[in-house]
């Protein structure tokens, strides 16, 4: 499997309920970030999470890294409909260089 | 807030024709990126750019490909002959330091037909 490796491909929920993803990579990584993707728009910054931190908060996003595991995971609590869309996540691999890595992304969706 | 902006917002090409993608990065970000997302498909990382020169690049930035900044606030992704698997979304993105948060612009959708 390829760097950044988000499960489950596709997750819906109730509005209010927790949504979790989890993020799995290959590579030493420098840190890993989490992007949000509304259909056919942008990518948003939603947090990041250097190499050497376990754990991250901003607002209703909760991210932890698991560097012995190769791992991350985005919690969103209390979901909103709003929160419909795919999320990804992204390392930057330790090799020198300046490029980030993307996951093939969870596609979230909260219904009302 | 500042933010990257691309233009423009869609092309629509003949293949064999070459593109020239725009984007104004975040005015004080040093590092510069660009990224494309084939309808459904993930987001690959083409090229990043610091100092005035390539810092690294992917197998899919072959010598089709080429980068600019031509100005102070100006940087650019040029197609030589396009071919219709580069039909994708095109996004910049910059930063202010390499290994931190980059922020994206809308994306440039390329159609190549």
């Amino acid at each position: 499997s390829q760097q950044g490796e988000e499960d489950p491909q596709a997750l819906s929920i109730q509005e209010g309920e927790n949504a979790t993803m989890n993020c799995s990579y290959k590579t030493s990584i420098n840190n890993l970030q989490w992007y949000r993707q509304n259909s056919g728009r942008g990518l948003v910054h939603l947090i990041l999470i250097r190499s050497n931190e376990r754990e991250k908060h901003s607002g209703r996003l909760r991210v932890t890294l698991d560097t012995s595991k190769k791992s991350s995971s985005l919690l969103i609590t209390a979901s909103r409909a709003a929160d419909t869309a795919s999320y990804f996540c992204a390392t930057e691999p330790n090799t020198g260089g300046f490029k980030t890595i993307f996951g093939a992304g969870t596609r979230l969706f909260v219904k009302a | 807030e500042p933010e990257v902006t691309q233009t423009p917002s869609h092309q629509v090409t003949q293949m064999g024709q070459e593109v020239i993608l725009r984007c104004v990065p975040i005015s004080n970000h040093l590092y510069f990126y660009w990224y494309r997302q084939i309808l459904g498909q993930k987001v690959e990382f083409l090229v990043s750019f610091y100092n005035n020169e390539i810092s690294e690049k992917s197998e899919i930035f072959d010598d089709q490909f080429s980068v600019e900044r031509p100005d102070g606030s100006n940087f650019t992704l040029k197609i030589r002959s396009t071919k219709l698997e580069d039909s994708a979304m095109y996004f910049c993105a910059s930063g202010s330091l390499g290994y931190n948060e980059a922020f994206f612009g809308q994306g440039t959708r390329l159609t190549v037909v």
